[in-house]
């Protein structure tokens, strides 16, 4: 079935810093992966897509790659700012449907 | 704030009570997707219109969920017999005909 996933639930990292987000994801029929923000108290808010047919797209101070041979994504956040910190979660949207299928999120902390 | 409102934002009822919540998108967006978020992890698909048309329901949407898009403007999704499990965010959100869905802030449901 679907299943997108994460690596670390929680990733903590100095201020200034760069940071990278990792996902597997284990359907090869997706047309979008998109990256969600979601900080306590609030509904995700988008951050960034890219397309199946795509190895990368930048943002700004984010970058996204997609590995489909390891069928594996990541979000590069650089320069780490406080505000950044938050629960950042990948998506699918599966070939012909409209949902999208979270993962269940990875937990950013910037210290100081 | 994304522009999506949803109301209540949070509702404590008794086990075998209904209760009702209420979603009004952009006016922009024709398509409307309600999700349910549990603590820990990220959101689930439970169903989505396109204007007033329902277009797809997850297995998570038991019978006794029913929801509504009257005039594709707004929308209501009513739970029936509330159960303990119940208790969860749900969310709504709404796009364009993009991969970018607005957010709302979610209604908190605590099932007692």
């Amino acid at each position: 079935g679907e299943s997108v996933g994460l690596h670390l639930p929680t990733l903590s990292v100095q201020e200034g810093d760069n940071s990278i987000i990792n996902c597997a994801y284990s359907n090869s029929a997706s047309d979008y992966f998109i990256w969600y923000k979601q900080e306590s108290g609030k509904g995700p808010q988008f951050i960034i897509d890219i397309r199946s047919n795509m190895d990368k797209r930048q943002g700004q101070r984010v970058t996204v790659l997609l590995n489909k041979t390891v069928k594996h994504l990541s979000l590069q956040i650089a320069a780490t700012q406080p505000g950044d910190s938050a629960v950042y979660f990948c998506a699918e949207v599966y070939t012909g449907r409209r949902a999208l299928t979270f993962g269940s999120g990875t937990r950013l902390q910037v210290q100081p | 704030d994304t522009g999506v409102s949803q109301d209540p934002r949070h509702k404590i009822t008794k086990r075998g009570q209904n209760v009702t919540f209420r979603c009004d998108p952009i006016s922009e967006h024709n398509r409307l997707y309600w999700y349910r978020q549990t603590l820990g992890q990220g959101p689930e698909f439970l169903t989505y219109f396109q204007n007033e048309a329902q277009l797809e329901k997850s297995r998570l949407l038991s019978d006794r969920f029913s929801a509504e898009r009257p005039k594709g403007s707004f929308s209501t999704l009513e739970i029936q017999r509330t159960e303990q499990g119940d208790s969860a965010m749900y969310l709504c959100a709404g796009d364009r005909g993009s991969t970018e869905a607005f957010f709302g802030q979610g209604t908190r449901l605590t099932v007692v």
